[in-house]
């Protein structure tokens, strides 16, 4: 089946110790998205990628960083945790823009 | 700026009984608008998605939405809950590549 995968589902890391997660996709799709979800809040997205065009949310710290190697994996960098960056961090993908997003099924993330 | 409220933080609803969560968005356009629902501790999964057309939208898992213009919402509706929809539900508005979400419904099914 078609989906989207994150790795790891739970990631612990230590104050300011650079941590990577990963998201793929078997849907070819163009556009990737990550957003962090705080808990009992909604999402909020924190970058996107159009192809291999980088677009950042005004709001988005500097901490926070993506890669995308190739049009199936995306990765998002957090350079220093800090214990605010605590959350769960959803991938998701659409084939272009306007339609839905796709959702994998997230990573929670823990920073000690 | 578009944006979505969803007035209802939480309900309770018996199994068997029918479901409504509300939404309703502020869009300059016509906005693409969707339903997800997330699990705890897992990802947001799509129910139903307008864009255009018939204003009834049929979803996954006997959901459907009605989307009014004039009074901009897009209500979720389940004629018949089962314990399994217990969950959050996210109302979003999108346009290009950016999805607004509502700050979700939590739905707790009481036996």
């Amino acid at each position: 089946d078609a989906m989207v995968i994150q790795n790891p589902r739970y990631q612990v890391t230590q104050f300011g110790k650079p941590v990577t997660l990963s998201c793929s996709q078997t849907l070819n799709h163009n556009v990737m998205y990550w957003y962090q979800q705080k808990s009992s809040q909604a999402p909020k997205l924190l970058f996107h990628y159009y192809d291999k065009d980088f677009n950042n949310e005004a709001d988005t710290p500097d901490n926070f960083q993506s890669r995308r190697p190739n049009t199936s994996f995306c990765f998002l960098d957090i350079r220093s945790p800090g214990l605010g960056d605590a959350a769960m961090y959803l991938c998701a993908t659409s084939r272009e823009s306007g339609v839905p997003q796709y959702f994998g099924p997230g990573t929670r993330l823990t920073v000690t | 700026a578009q944006s979505v409220t969803q007035p209802d933080i939480h309900i309770t609803v018996s199994e068997g009984a029918s479901l409504e969560l509300r939404c309703n968005y502020s869009y300059g356009a016509t906005p693409y608008l969707f339903w997800y629902v997330q699990s705890p501790g897992q990802g947001l999964q799509l129910l139903l998605k307008y864009f255009s057309g018939d204003t009834l939208v049929q979803g996954i898992k006997g959901f459907e939405a009605e989307f009014k213009r004039s009074q901009s919402s897009f209500n979720l509706r389940k004629p018949s809950v089962h314990w399994s929809d217990a969950a959050e539900y996210f109302c979003a508005v999108g346009n290009d590549y950016k999805l607004s979400f509502g700050a979700g419904t939590t739905v707790t099914v009481r036996a």
